[in-house]
């Protein structure tokens, strides 16, 4: 157990439909980052919140949005799904606001399937 | 903006052999560290080994060592005495800087045979 909690596992929704992913940051760790992995694009960096304001943002697509909660929680909406948006979510902790030398912790992902 | 380029899409080996996986970069930074993912069939993304670029010193950590060139901008893996459990996709990783995340490589599948 990597301390890092991401729920549910797996998803399956059809297109069209919004969804939300949760994530806990393991304890003490105030930065929260989302990556997708998918066949096509490989690991993709997302978006990246610190003690709850957003710090810094990759290849999201406007149909996604990210918040980071008072008890460091975070969540990951997927709106207006459609079939390519299919991939692994990862959600990976880390200490400060930058991932410094000790790379991140990550979560064991959260497979969605878009139908 | 950086790169990282993974040139192996596969690899297979004998349990106990030894491998590099290859891994070359492109960065602007001076100062960064440098990071090995494996994903094992589980997808857990941990860390193996991580490297900073200011050092010197290749980093070891058990069976497994980097060989870092920072000129050449390479940075390989090698694992000594490969176990079966050691089969997991690899990823070099290199931070894209600042408060972004990571730039991953398309990664590495590698397969031991007992």
């Amino acid at each position: 157990d990597s301390g890092v909690t991401q729920t549910p596992k797996h998803l399956i929704t059809a297109t069209g439909q919004r969804v939300t992913l949760r994530c806990s940051p393991r304890s003490g760790d105030l930065s929260v980052y989302w990556y997708q992995q998918s066949l096509d694009q490989g690991l993709q960096f997302l978006i990246h919140y610190y003690n709850g304001e957003e710090r810094a943002k990759g290849n999201i697509l406007e149909r996604f949005s990210a918040q980071q909660f008072p008890d460091l929680h975070s969540e990951l909406n997927l709106s207006s799904l459609e079939l390519g948006d299919s991939a692994l979510y990862f959600c990976a902790s880390s200490a400060g606001e930058r991932q410094g030398s000790y790379g991140y912790t990550f979560g064991s992902g959260t497979r969605l399937t878009v139908v | 903006a950086q790169t990282v380029t993974q040139s192996q899409p596969e690899m297979s080996v004998q349990e106990a052999e030894t491998v590099t996986l290859s891994c070359t970069y492109d960065t602007s930074e001076n100062n960064y560290y440098l990071f090995w993912y494996k994903q094992p069939p589980s997808r857990q993304m941990i860390l193996v080994i991580r490297q900073e670029a200011y050092k010197q010193q290749n980093a070891t950590e058990n069976r497994f060592s980097v060989n870092f060139q920072k000129a050449a901008k390479s940075f390989s893996l090698k694992i000594s005495d490969s176990q079966l459990g050691d089969t997991a996709m690899y990823f070099c990783a290199l931070p894209r800087g600042g408060a972004d995340g990571l730039t991953f490589g398309k990664g590495t599948h590698l397969i031991i045979q007992p």
